[in-house]
């Protein structure tokens, strides 16, 4: 298995510009989990999907935010207009059993200037 | 007070030590427990998973969990190098699909 798959690796945009991160979950897990990560506040939950439904959203910052999964292989999350202070990195997950815990991806590195 | 916390260290050991990295967590109902390592610049890797109290060894690394004092450690055994890393603690609260993580301790040994 591949694992998590996410791109890009890394984004730099500037302030106003929309920003697309992506992510393919690994085969057969129904559940998704986007974080944000920074060294201020660690890993933050933003919202999770499971079998393609969103849960929970109440991590999302504000409405700037946006985050799909219109099927059982992929999952977007948009950030319009994007703004400094949402440089991070951005981490998708993904479980097929929360008992076992999550599998990571390799993240996406996001700067906003 | 916050749900999952950790000291964030760094805490340095020489290579061969035990390292001792602890975690504590604050509701009760909280069943399910991680520790996953974060080298610099990459992504959370699950490395122990434990649910009862008592010790639950893998190779080198024992995780312990008391849940009358709501805290649970990571034990690494013969400390290298290639264990400097952060550590992150996780909790699963009863009822909820979703981790709660810590903010991870930094554990630097050094050869």
């Amino acid at each position: 298995d591949a694992g998590v798959i996410q791109s890009p690796r890394h984004e730099v945009t500037e302030m106003g510009q929309e920003v697309t991160l992506r992510c393919k979950p690994i085969s057969g897990h129904d559940y998704l989990f986007w974080y944000r990560q920074t060294m201020m506040r660690g890993l933050e939950l933003l919202i999770y999907f499971n079998n393609n439904v969103p849960i929970d959203d109440s991590g999302m910052p504000e409405d700037r935010f946006s985050a799909k999964m219109p099927n059982a292989s992929f999952s977007t999350l948009k950030i319009q207009p994007s703004e400094p202070r949402d440089s991070a990195v951005y981490f998708c997950a993904s479980s097929g059993d929360r008992r076992r815990g999550y599998t990571f991806g390799s993240g996406t590195r996001l700067t906003v200037v | 007070q916050k749900e999952v916390e950790q000291n964030s260290g760094p805490l340095s050991v020489p290579e061969g030590a035990i390292a001792s990295l602890n975690c504590t967590y604050s509701d009760r109902g909280s069943q399910s427990f991680f520790w996953y390592r974060q080298y610099s610049g990459k992504s959370p890797e699950l490395i122990m998973s434990i649910y009862s109290n008592g010790d639950k060894e893998d190779g080198r690394f024992t995780a312990q969990l008391n849940k009358a004092s709501q805290y649970v450690s990571l034990l690494i055994r013969d400390s290298q190098p290639s264990d400097s890393a952060t550590y992150l603690c996780a909790v699963n609260r009863r009822g909820y699909s979703t981790l709660t993580f810590g903010k991870g301790t930094m554990l630097l040994v050094s050869p």
